[in-house]
């Protein structure tokens, strides 16, 4: 079945400057790849997604890019602001195929964000 | 409009027990999801519903686990004799379901602790 890896576990940045989260998936069927922000406490929330037939999707200060080749996609969030700092997932999933719209979620990378 | 909802928030239960949550996905969502995520970890898959279809149960770590969805909406998972082990946060999400929307929103969550 898909397996999701997700790096780093933890990041550590200054206000303003950029964060990286790297994940790669195992299933070349994977066909969504969505990002979550989950806060202490809270329920995880969609921040952005791709579909495979895109390399790339921006929203504000956040950007998701994906390289099917390769199999990995990554999270970029530029001018960091400390409520940023958070538990950020990935996961893949293989859509409307089959049964199979269930999401498999990296271990998550957990952020913050220094004033 | 509405969010999915879940309850209860917080169940406290004693080894050997039974015990149901209960989600109700946002109106006009066919597709419904079970997840679970233990303290500090990922999120782990446990079963999937698509309207009338047959659910996708290949995430149920063991047959303690079952869930119903009944009229299509409501769900309830049930976990027979709990284990200690089945301390976890357990997570609801719906969409909309096939051919219409990929995006899955999360309820709040049952948090579960088996004493």
């Amino acid at each position: 079945g898909e397996n999701v890896e997700q790096h780093p576990s933890t990041l550590s940045v200054q206000e303003g400057d950029s964060a990286v989260i790297k994940c790669t998936y195992s299933d070349s069927a994977s066909n969504y790849f969505p990002w979550y922000k989950q806060e202490l406490g809270k329920r995880p929330q969609l921040i952005i997604d791709i579909r495979s037939n895109v390399g790339e999707k921006k929203d504000q200060r956040i950007a998701v890019t994906l390289n099917k080749t390769a199999k990995h996609f990554s999270l970029h969030i530029t001018e960091t602001q400390p409520e940023d700092s958070a538990v950020y997932f990935c996961a893949a999933s293989m859509g409307w195929r089959g049964s199979q719209g269930n999401l498999i979620f990296g271990k998550g990378t957990k952020l913050s964000v220094k004033p | 409009g509405a969010g999915v909802s879940q309850s209860p928030s917080n169940k406290v239960t004693e080894k050997g027990k039974d015990v149901e949550l209960r989600c109700d996905p946002i109106s006009g969502h066919t597709a419904l999801y079970w997840y679970r995520q233990s303290l500090g970890q990922g999120l782990e898959f446990l079963i999937y519903f698509q309207g009338n279809s047959a659910p996708d149960k290949s995430g149920l770590p063991s047959d303690r686990f079952s869930a119903e969805r009944t009229g299509g909406s409501v769900s309830t998972l049930t976990i027979q004799r709990t284990q200690q082990e089945d301390s976890a946060v357990y997570l609801c999400a719906s969409s909309a379901g096939f051919r219409r929307s990929y995006e899955q929103y999360f309820g709040p969550g049952t948090r579960l602790t088996v004493t």
